[in-house]
């Protein structure tokens, strides 16, 4: 149990454009899940806390109005990256817990941007 | 979460082998958490040691924990190519999310 899948796998999209990538928790409902960027070469950093039917939690330096987080339901949060640009490029990964009590995230695939 | 620090930076050994590598970090903890990443995917947990555990096995892995040092250490036995990846320790997030130090860089040598 606890899989968490993330779709698209992959995306390439023009500059100026918004991608939205999915989050589901397939086996298990997550009350949190998170949302993670990583550059090449580098280690994930953590954009932003997602509860669900509230509003998401940013990272310091991490713009809300850029990268845009729903969590509209136990299983789904959504992470929109508005007007993309190339510096957008990374690997979006997410995550979930189980419940508020536990500490083990349980991690997408990630999906992999690339702005041009 | 706390970060860890994890050393080397980069290992490399012969499949069969075994691999350890070790993790530092600054203060007191709840729990400390190993995660694997293989090359373009996504984190897959390992292992997760309570801070009044010393020892914790599962399969092929052995995490130890030394609060005392501030420091933890998996041991993967009998290393396959499927081991080759990065592997991070973090301090359990609790409400929070994860912090992510570099990692180590394993490469099982065929």
């Amino acid at each position: 149990g606890a899989v968490v899948s993330q779709h698209p796998s992959w995306v390439i999209c023009k500059s100026g454009t918004s991608v939205k990538i999915e989050c589901r928790s397939l086996d298990f409902q997550a009350t949190t899940m998170f949302w993670y960027r990583q550059f090449p070469k580098q280690s994930l950093m953590l954009m932003a806390t997602s509860n669900e039917g509230s509003k998401a939690t940013y990272e310091q330096g991490v713009e809300k109005d850029k990268f845009l987080i729903n969590h509209a339901s136990l299983t789904l949060s959504t992470l929109t990256v508005t007007s993309a640009h190339p510096e957008d490029s990374s690997f979006y990964i997410c995550s979930a817990k189980r419940g508020a009590g536990t500490d083990t995230q349980y991690f997408g695939p990630g999906t992999r941007l690339t702005v041009l | 979460s706390q970060q860890g620090e994890e050393d080397p930076q980069a290992l490399s050994i012969q499949e069969g082998e075994n691999a350890t590598m070790n993790c530092s970090y600054k203060t007191s903890i709840n729990n400390l958490q190993w995660y694997r990443q293989n090359s373009g995917r996504g984190l897959v947990h390992l292992i997760l040691i309570r801070s009044n555990e010393r020892e914790k096995h599962s399969g092929r892995l052995r995490v130890t924990l030394d609060t005392s040092k501030k420091s933890s250490s998996l041991l993967i036995t009998a290393s396959r190519a499927a081991d080759t990846a990065s592997y991070f320790c973090v301090e359990g997030g609790g409400a929070d999310g994860l912090t992510f130090g570099k990692g180590t860089h394993l490469i099982i040598q065929p």
